[in-house]
């Protein structure tokens, strides 16, 4: 079946701090992964994406890389800002359902002090 | 753009109540979705829909029910509602291209007492 486990929080951080939120996934096929993101009383925003082997998706400095030896897909940023705080989900979607479905990590809440 | 609207954004219901959540999307997407989010457990997939009059049961579908009567619109039934169904409800919807990211509602707090 399908699954997310990604590193539990919460995790603290000053800023310009360098993050890394750990994610592996087990997949039936050959999912994509995505890293959404959750700030306060808001719904989830896609972070990044990568949807085959080694492609590295990035966005507002964060990065991570599809690493399909390790099954991991792990989120790091260089130097964490005050506005990074909020809440991390790392997903992969099931394309055999033929609906993409989405199947979600625990989520990690990161904040970050001035 | 409103992108994903949902409604309510708040509701207190007693045991044994009855509602509908409406979710409605402005992106001509063919994919919906419904997901509880409760504290440690991540996002869970209630229903989803592939198309305007289809629905599919996801992870967690026991005491909901949906319709798709509108290809803009995805309802959420809970017929009698259980302090167990307390959450917060996201709608989704996605283009049914290849790799295409899933679009959030900004939520649902339901509260069951």
């Amino acid at each position: 079946g399908n699954s997310v486990t990604q590193m539990e929080g919460p995790v603290t951080l000053s800023e310009e701090a360098f993050l890394t939120i750990n994610c592996t996934y087990t997949a039936t096929g050959y999912p994509s992964l995505f890293w959404y993101v959750q700030y306060p009383g808001e719904g989830l925003q896609l972070l990044l994406k990568a949807t085959k082997a080694d492609d590295k998706g990035s966005n507002k400095g964060f990065e991570a890389t599809y690493r399909k030896e390790t099954t991991s897909f792990h989120l790091e940023k260089g130097s964490v800002q005050v506005s990074d705080s909020a809440v991390y989900f790392c997903a992969l979607s099931d394309v055999q359902t033929g609906a993409n479905n989405l199947f979600f990590g625990t989520g990690t809440r990161l904040t970050v002090i001035p | 753009n409103a992108g994903v609207t949902q409604t309510p954004k708040f509701r207190v219901l007693k045991t044994g109540q009855s509602m509908t959540l409406l979710c409605a999307q402005d992106m001509n997407h063919e994919y919906m979705y419904w997901y509880r989010q409760d504290p440690g457990m991540g996002l869970r997939l209630i229903h989803y829909s592939v198309g305007e009059g289809t629905t599919a049961k996801g992870e967690v579908p026991d005491g909901y029910n949906v319709s798709r009567l509108k290809k803009q619109n995805f309802l959420l039934g809970l017929e009698s509602a259980a302090p167990s169904q307390t959450s917060v409800y996201f709608c989704a919807s996605m283009s049914h291209r290849d790799n295409q990211p899933q679009h959030f509602g900004d939520g649902t707090r339901l509260s069951i007492l």
